[in-house]
């Protein structure tokens, strides 16, 4: 069955500092993978997608992600931290047409 | 475009009492998913419609919950009676393709 790990519930960076968000999944075959954002009362908006190719693939907002076959991993990185950036992120994992299976999610906060 | 529009955004009823949700997808997509998103946990699916008919409703508790997409189009989601660990957000997605999932902002549901 497919799964989803993110290990950290909650992650506080300054405002201008990097981030890395981490991801880990579980699945037979080669995944679809998913990094999406929500706001507090908002639903969810993509930031990017890895289907196939390059394993390094570019979002939205300047972040980016690594999709690493040999550590079932596809973390979540960004060079310089916004304000804005502050909202709860998710992994997720599925196949062509079906579900989308869900980490529980990492909540960033931002410092100033 | 318009995005995925879901009605209402907040519900709140005692336990007993019956609930409905409603969606209405992007434009032209023939796929659309429920998923019910637990305080502190990633969203989970419910249901998934392709057009008019069911393709996976493995995880819905049909007990209590039923859901139906007239048409093609709109879709609703009813839970009768609702109990208290329905308390949760429901999110609506749409696809055009399969791939890539489209949220609505969802419907935060209190059961008191």
């Amino acid at each position: 069955a497919q799964s989803v790990t993110q290990p950290d519930i909650h992650i506080t960076v300054s405002e201008g500092a990097s981030l890395e968000l981490r991801c880990n999944y579980s699945y037979g075959a080669t995944p679809y993978l998913f990094w999406y954002v929500q706001s507090p009362g908002q639903g969810l908006q993509l930031l990017l997608k890895y289907f196939s190719g390059d394993t390094l693939v570019q979002g939205i907002k300047g972040f980016e992600a690594e999709f690493k076959r040999s550590q079932s991993s596809f973390n979540l990185r960004k060079p310089s931290v916004h304000w804005s950036d502050a909202a709860e992120y998710f992994c997720a994992v599925g196949e062509y047409g079906n579900k989308l299976v869900f980490g529980a999610g990492t909540i960033l906060r931002v410092k100033s | 475009e318009a995005g995925v529009a879901q009605s209402p955004r907040y519900k709140i009823i005692e336990k007993r009492q019956s609930v409905a949700f409603w969606c209405n997808p992007i434009s032209g997509h023939a796929t659309l998913y429920w998923y019910q998103q637990i305080l502190g946990q990633g969203p989970k699916l419910l249901i998934q419609f392709q057009n008019n008919g069911v393709v996976d409703d493995s995880q819905l508790p049909k007990d209590r919950f039923s859901a139906e997409r007239l048409k093609g189009v709109d879709s609703t989601l009813k839970i009768q009676p609702a109990k208290l660990e329905d308390s949760a957000v429901y999110l609506c997605a749409s696809s055009p393709t399969g791939s890539i999932q489209y949220f609505g902002a969802g419907t935060r549901l209190s059961v008191l």
